[in-house]
C-alpha cells in the first residue's frame, strides 16, 4: 500500500515569497492533517480536513496560510508571504476517517527554509 | 487539557529494555493513549494506543495503571534502529483533537 506523498521535500526561498506544498494521501483515506514541525519540537496542528471541508483550522495563521483539499483528495498548503519563523517540516497525514483514536500516517515532510 | 510530560531525554544499549514512562494527570473518562515513533527526517509513525492495563503488538508493550494518570512504553531489546525520538499524547475524546509535545529522545548505544 503507497504511504502519505509529499513534494517537494526540501524547499529554500527568501522572505515574502510565497510557496506551496502538495499532499497525496493515502488511497480511501478521508480525513487529512497539515502539521508545521518546527526543529525540537513535536507537530503542530494547521489544518484538518474531512473529505474536502475543514474540521479545525485553529492554528493556521490565516493571515498568510492557506489550504485547500479540492476533489476530497489531494491538498495544497500554501505560505504567501513567507517569513523567517515558518522555517520548519511542514508535515501531510492521513486517516481512514475522523476521529482522535484514528491511526495517522505521516508522510515525509517537506523543509521548508526562509533566508 | 490532557497535558502529558515525559522524559526529554534517555540513553540505552542494545539489547537492553527500554521504558519511557509518561505523565497525563488531567486524562477524561474516554481519553486514549497513543504513542507515535519519530526517525530523522521521517513523519512520526504510529507505535501503539491503548484505554487500560496492557497492550502488546509486534513492536512494544503499553502499560497503563487502573488510575490512568501514566502510562509506559516498552521497548525490548532495543537496537540501534530504536533510537528515535517518541511522543506519548493523549487522544481526546471531547475534540477529537491529539496534541504532540517535544518527546522523548531516546538515544541507543551500541
Amino acid at each position: 500500500e503507497a504511504g502519505v506523498a509529499q513534494s517537494p521535500r526540501y524547499k529554500i526561498i527568501e522572505k515574502r515569497q510565497s510557496v506551496a506544498f502538495w499532499c497525496n494521501p493515502i488511497s480511501g483515506h478521508a480525513t487529512l492533517y497539515w502539521y508545521q514541525q518546527i526543529l525540537g519540537q513535536g507537530p503542530k496542528l494547521l489544518i484538518q480536513f474531512q473529505n474536502n471541508g475543514v474540521v479545525d483550522d485553529s492554528q493556521l495563521p490565516k493571515d498568510r496560510f492557506s489550504a485547500e483539499r479540492l476533489k476530497g483528495v489531494d491538498s495544497t498548503l500554501k505560505i504567501q508571504p513567507a517569513k523567517l519563523e515558518d522555517s520548519a517540516v511542514y508535515l501531510c497525514a492521513s486517516s481512514l476517517a475522523q476521529g482522535s483514536y484514528n491511526e495517522q500516517f505521516f508522510g515525509p515532510g517537506t523543509r521548508l527554509t526562509v533566508l | 487539557l490532557a497535558k502529558t510530560t515525559q522524559p526529554i531525554s534517555m540513553d540505552s544499549y542494545e539489547g537492553q529494555e527500554v521504558n519511557i514512562t509518561c505523565s497525563h494527570n488531567n486524562i477524561a473518562t474516554n481519553d486514549y493513549i497513543t504513542w507515535y515513533q519519530q526517525f530523522p527526517s521521517q513523519g512520526p509513525r504510529f507505535i501503539i494506543q491503548g484505554y487500560k492495563t496492557k497492550v502488546t503488538n509486534e513492536v512494544a508493550s503499553l502499560f497503563i495503571p487502573a488510575d490512568r494518570k501514566s502510562s509506559t512504553l516498552s521497548l525490548p531489546r532495543v537496537s540501534l534502529s530504536d533510537t528515535a525520538v517518541y511522543y506519548c499524547l493523549v487522544a481526546r475524546r471531547r475534540d477529537d483533537k491529539i496534541i504532540f509535545g517535544k518527546g522523548t529522545r531516546l538515544h541507543i548505544l551500541p
